[in-house]
């Protein structure tokens, strides 16, 4: 199937500073791509979904001034969390859809963000 | 209201024996996809099995089979021959039709453990 990797895995940042993660697609061109939170043993709630070219959308609670995305080409989406603070810590999944395959979504292996 | 209910936050099974996680759904639209995934430790989202509201048969895959009753608007995953590898949490997610399509809403997960 279909790969997508996500930068960096492991990301621990200081209260007030921002962190970008990464969201690639490395072997299709994702139009649409997903991005989720997930605490400890809690399901996936959606964020918000990045479409290339642009505004994302994002899921209602979401503040997009504080979560931005970019979608800037087919293969990397970007998700940069401004002002972190320690409720900010979680779990940072994407995913993608492969416009040739009707129904799989493909997910990153996650980034796990610690505000300390 | 909740889209997608799993019932079960925890379910335990002896290696080689099957199991049944349960999943129900509400939905107005009539095309609509139901999807499992597992998600180990690691945090990786495994994609396991699809089954679109059309379809008539269940579906399988492998030892996975999802068990779709329309009417009752359930997807339960059926895994046989329980391994220990099958240890991990289990979602259940609905992909609705129309303009969210492709966005996942995702189950609260049942924890499953294999025991030896």
């Amino acid at each position: 199937g279909a790969v997508v990797s996500q930068h960096p895995s492991r990301v621990i940042c200081k209260s007030g500073t921002s962190v970008k993660i990464e969201c690639r697609s490395l072997d299709f061109q994702a139009t649409t791509m997903f991005w989720y939170r997930q605490f400890p043993k809690q399901s996936l709630m959606l964020m918000a979904t990045s479409n290339e070219g642009s505004k994302a959308t994002y899921e209602q609670g979401v503040e997009k001034d504080k979560f931005l995305i970019n979608h800037a080409s087919l293969t990397l989406s970007t998700l940069t969390v401004t002002s972190a603070h320690p409720e900010d810590s979680s779990f940072y999944i994407c995913s993608a859809r492969d416009p040739r395959d009707f129904y799989e979504q493909y997910f990153g292996p996650g980034t796990r963000l610690t505000v300390t | 209201a909740q889209k997608i209910t799993q019932t079960q936050p925890g379910m335990f099974v002896q290696e080689k024996e099957a199991v049944t996680l349960d999943c129900t759904y509400d939905t107005s639209d009539q095309s609509y996809g139901l999807f499992w995934y597992k998600q180990p430790s690691s945090g990786e989202m495994i994609f396991l099995i699809y089954q679109g509201s059309y379809d008539e048969q269940n579906a399988t895959e492998g030892r996975y089979s999802l068990n779709f009753q329309k009417a009752r608007k359930s997807a339960n995953l059926v895994i046989s021959a329980s391994q220990l590898g099958d240890s991990a949490m289990y979602f259940c997610a609905m992909r609705e039709g129309g303009t969210s399509y492709g966005k996942l809403t995702f189950g609260q997960g049942t924890i499953l453990t294999v025991h030896p």
